[in-house]
């Protein structure tokens, strides 16, 4: 059972728009929560982070907003543009060792 | 600094034959560790190293085998690969020895297994 789901496979938003990817989890002891992007033939790259002592982090673009008692978080994208266009992909951890993916949601920005 | 690099970058197994994935980072990280990428399925962890001389299993461990023996080098083995092995694997690193540090991921190598 996946404890890290993100539901839309796919996204599909014009240029200048809001980009809003969603994330659910189900693990209550997962404190900490990360976006990576991925470009295709690429590795994965650190976007953006969260801990669960807050409810908003903010860098540039993109904001990533976390509802503890939902177990959902959304990363925003504020003005989408084309270089935007890769899969994203959320993730958790306990603090631990080991951090549970999503399956990814692509997004495409269209000029 | 080269980052996280893996070699190679394609391959193409028949069922049965071994073979390693290397993987080597030049950033000094302590923490090291392999995830797989199927359609749907996200990245999903097989073995992590939290430093030199500790492994240990991740989500999907079956099927593949690690050893930490330097800070640098963290090679992935299949004794025997099977087709459920098809996948893309990556390979990252953190400085910290916590999986919610920012990680570093190399390019990946797509592996085909008939």
């Amino acid at each position: 059972d996946q404890q890290v789901k993100q539901n839309s496979p796919s996204l599909s938003v014009q240029e200048g728009r809001i980009s809003i990817l969603n994330c659910d989890y189900t693990n209550s002891m997962f404190d900490y929560f990360l976006w990576y992007k991925k470009y295709p033939a690429e590795g994965p790259t650190f976007l953006i982070s969260i801990s669960s002592i807050k409810d908003k982090n903010e860098d540039g673009r993109f904001t990533v907003f976390l509802n503890k008692s939902a177990k959902h978080l959304s990363l925003h994208i504020v003005p989408s543009q084309p270089g935007d266009s890769a899969v994203y992909f959320c993730a958790s951890t306990d603090a631990g060792n080991m951090l549970t993916f999503g399956g990814g949601t692509r997004l495409m920005v269209k000029p | 600094n080269a980052g996280v690099t893996q070699t190679p970058k394609f391959q193409v197994l028949k069922t049965g034959q071994s073979m390693t994935l290397q993987c080597a980072q030049d950033m000094n990280h302590e923490y090291m560790s392999w995830y797989r990428q199927d359609p749907g399925m996200g990245l999903r962890l097989i073995h992590y190293s939290v430093g030199a001389g500790i492994t240990d299993q991740g989500e999907v461990p079956n099927g593949y085998n690690v050893s930490r023996s330097t800070t640098e080098d963290f090679p992935l083995r299949l004794l025997s690969a099977a087709p459920s092995q098809t996948s893309v694997y990556f390979c990252a690193s953190s400085y910290g020895g916590r999986a919610g540090e920012t990680q570093y991921f190399g390019p990946g190598t797509r592996l085909l297994v008939l």
